[in-house]
């Protein structure tokens, strides 16, 4: 079964301060994991994908992450936090077969002013 | 621009009611799409996954009967709640995957039910 997991309910990062969110995979196989960033009440917004080639994946507004397949982990980073930044963030891994998406449980990212 | 359309995005509802939510890609066709509820604070908890032409494949746990699902052309699905409960209230989200291949999702705004 493919799944994924967000250790960290909430971030808090002051403003101009790198940020990392947190996401570990459990797959069988190649993973395919995105990030999603959602704001409230609308719907999920796209950030980046890993499918394969270079561990280091960037994606919209500054947003990267690396691939560790030893770590098993899937990191969502930003060198300089923006109070924008501030939402709700997915981890998600597509299912092998059937194309299905599965999500943590999501990151509350704040950027203090 | 968007390019998965859900409508409405809220809706309020008598107990006992039905509510039917749509899904529409603008500028492809979608052979699947995906429904997910979203409780306040909480994950996305996938629903089921419209299949365009056949039945719709439910996970686990999820009612058939109470959340039916209809996926009439390439480019639309509906789900409807059928005789919804204030316990049915929550947010409901629906995507599709533009490109198979490389497996992006895009989703909708999303519909907030209220079930008074």
């Amino acid at each position: 079964a493919q799944s994924v997991a967000q250790p960290e309910d909430q971030v808090n990062v002051a403003e101009g301060n790198p940020l990392t969110v947190k996401c570990t995979y459990s797959v069988s196989g190649n993973p395919y994991l995105f990030w999603y960033v959602q704001y409230p009440n609308r719907g999920l917004q796209f950030l980046l994908k890993y499918i394969t080639g270079d561990n280091l994946v960037k994606g919209s507004y500054g947003f990267e992450a690396e691939f560790n397949k030893s770590q098993t982990s899937f990191h969502l980073k930003k060198p300089s936090a923006l109070v924008s930044d501030s939402a709700l963030y997915f981890c998600a891994v597509r299912a092998l077969t059937g194309n299905q998406f599965y999500f943590g449980t999501g990151t509350s990212l704040t950027v203090i002013p | 621009g968007a390019v998965v359309s859900q409508h409405p995005s809220w809706v309020i509802c008598k107990s006992g009611t039905s509510v039917k939510i749509e899904c529409r890609s603008l500028d492809f066709q979608a052979t699947t799409m995906f429904w997910y509820r979203q409780f306040p604070k909480q994950s996305l908890m996938l629903m089921a996954t419209s299949n365009e032409g056949s039945k719709a494949t439910y996970e686990q746990g999820v009612e058939k009967d109470k959340f039916l699902i209809n996926h009439a052309s390439l480019t639309l699905s509906t789900l409807t709640v059928t005789s919804a409960h204030p316990e049915d209230s929550s947010f409901y989200i629906c995507s599709a995957p533009r490109d198979i291949d490389t497996g992006e999702l895009f989703f909708g705004e999303g519909s907030r039910l209220t079930v008074l």
